[in-house]
């Protein structure tokens, strides 16, 4: 079936650093990619998506391209900031199925 | 324009007891999703509703049900409790059946835990 896979964390960044969260995933279709953000104590947020190959979603100066050729959806983001701070999730979403199926999550720590 | 709410947002139950957690998708959203999050299988599909209907269907067993009302408020009862339900028990909304493509919106989450 369906599956991503998120590089372990926890991650520890210093304010201002470069970051990169690396996620691959394996579908038999042509599925959309997704990377959500959960703050302590709340649900899901949408940070940005992406529906085709080669389609780059951007939010909040977060980026991540659709790379077909090598299953990925890495996630980046030029210079972190401590509200940054939180865990995300790479997911796929195949419209044959309708739901979305999560990697384990990547949490976050920046410190100032 | 408010956003999914579930209710309550913490729950404590015993074993064997059921309980039914309540969601209120985006006003306009047809469909519901509900998903549950622990630490150890991580964030799981359960099951989606649109127009009243179960559409899929996640790998839980039977005592995980739901419904969907006409006004979309979908519903989700887990009967014999168990300690390994215990929880986060998240619901996500999205306008039709293109939540794959747009994207869902999640509410805050239910914590259920079971004594």
């Amino acid at each position: 079936g369906d599956s991503v896979t998120q590089m372990e964390g926890p991650v520890t960044l210093s304010e201002e650093a470069f970051l990169t969260i690396n996620c691959t995933y394996t579908a038999t279709g042509y599925p959309s990619l997704f990377w959500y953000v959960q703050y302590p104590g709340e649900g899901l947020q949408l940070l940005l998506k992406a529906t085709k190959a080669d389609d780059k979603g951007s939010n909040k100066g977060f980026e991540a391209t659709y790379r077909k050729e090598t299953t990925s959806f890495h996630l980046e983001k030029g210079s972190v900031q401590v509200s940054d701070s939180a865990v995300y999730f790479c997911a796929l979403s195949d419209a044959g199925a309708q739901k979305l199926v999560f990697g384990q999550g990547t949490r976050l720590t920046i410190n100032p | 324009k408010a956003g999914v709410t579930q209710t309550p947002r913490y729950l404590i139950k015993t074993r064997g007891q059921q309980v039914t957690l309540s969601c209120s998708p985006i006003s306009g959203h047809r469909s519901v999703s509900w998903y549950q999050q622990t630490p150890g299988q991580g964030l799981q599909f359960l099951f989606e509703y649109f127009s009243e209907t179960q559409r899929n269907k996640g790998n839980f067993p039977g005592r995980f049900s739901g419904r969907q009302f006409s006004n979309s408020r979908s519903e989700m009862n887990v009967s014999t409790l168990e300690l390994g339900d215990s929880a986060l028990y998240l619901c996500a909304s999205s306008l039709g059946r293109q939540g794959s493509k747009g994207g869902y919106t999640f509410g805050s989450g239910t914590r259920l835990t079971v004594v």
